[in-house]
């Protein structure tokens, strides 16, 4: 089975473009998260999807982030307008039913670098 | 609210010594607490997990995790280190089975000594 694909791998632009990276969760899996992970900060939860609403946004950073699951098999992370501080590695992870306490499935990774 | 606390950012050991990872929780309720390892340039996948049932709780790759509840610890052993087991692992809480919210720990990056 596949896992949870995440794209692109990398990702370098300059400050002020926009940068939308994208995830396919686990066929079946009904909740979806989006992580950043930095050296300073560690893991964050920026945002939680179940069943394609958006549950929990209290960690996306500014108004700058935003996300959408327009399907249950199709998720996107976009920044407009980047900066260089958000330079991190997003991690996108999905979940399947209730009874799987804890056991998120984490995609490889989109590893973001503005310039 | 729930936190965990990784002791040590960095721990090496020779390889066939123990391996000891410790982690340290604060939960209101009683805990859900995970093990997850991630290797360079990959996603986290999960090594073991403790949900209320056995306090002595068996993972991948020979690794294996004891709940002590007035300790309030989760620290997690491997009897003998391999080469392999080079990556930085993560101890998680959650609050249990209606909770989505997943805590993640610093890390701890685990170096194997030839």
């Amino acid at each position: 089975d596949a896992g949870v694909i995440q794209s692109p791998r990398h990702e370098v632009t300059e400050m002020g473009q926009e940068v939308t990276l994208r995830c396919k969760p686990i066929s079946g899996h009904n909740s979806l998260f989006w992580y950043r992970q930095t050296m300073m900060r560690g893991l964050e939860l920026l945002i939680y999807f179940n069943n394609n609403v958006p549950i929990d946004d209290s960690g996306m950073p500014e108004d700058r982030f935003s996300a959408k699951m327009p399907n249950a098999s199709f998720s996107t992370l976009k920044i407009q307008p980047s900066e260089p501080r958000d330079s991190a590695v997003y991690f996108c992870a999905s979940r399947g039913l209730a009874g799987d306490i804890g056991e998120l499935f984490f995609g490889e990774g989109s590893r973001l670098t503005v310039l | 609210a729930q936190s965990v606390t990784q002791l040590g950012s960095h721990v090496s050991v020779s390889e066939g010594a123990l391996v000891l990872l410790r982690c340290n929780y604060s939960s209101s309720v009683p805990p859900y607490l995970f093990w997850y390892v991630q290797y360079p340039n990959q996603g986290l996948q999960l090594l073991l997990k403790y949900t209320s049932a056995a306090t002595l709780v068996k993972g991948i790759n020979g690794f294996e995790a004891e709940f002590k509840k007035s300790e309030t610890s989760f620290h997690l052993t491997k009897p003998s280190a391999h080469m392999s087991d080079a990556a930085e692992y993560f101890c998680a809480v959650t609050l249990g089975a209606g909770s989505y919210q997943l805590t993640f720990g610093k890390g701890t990056k685990l170096s194997v000594i030839p």
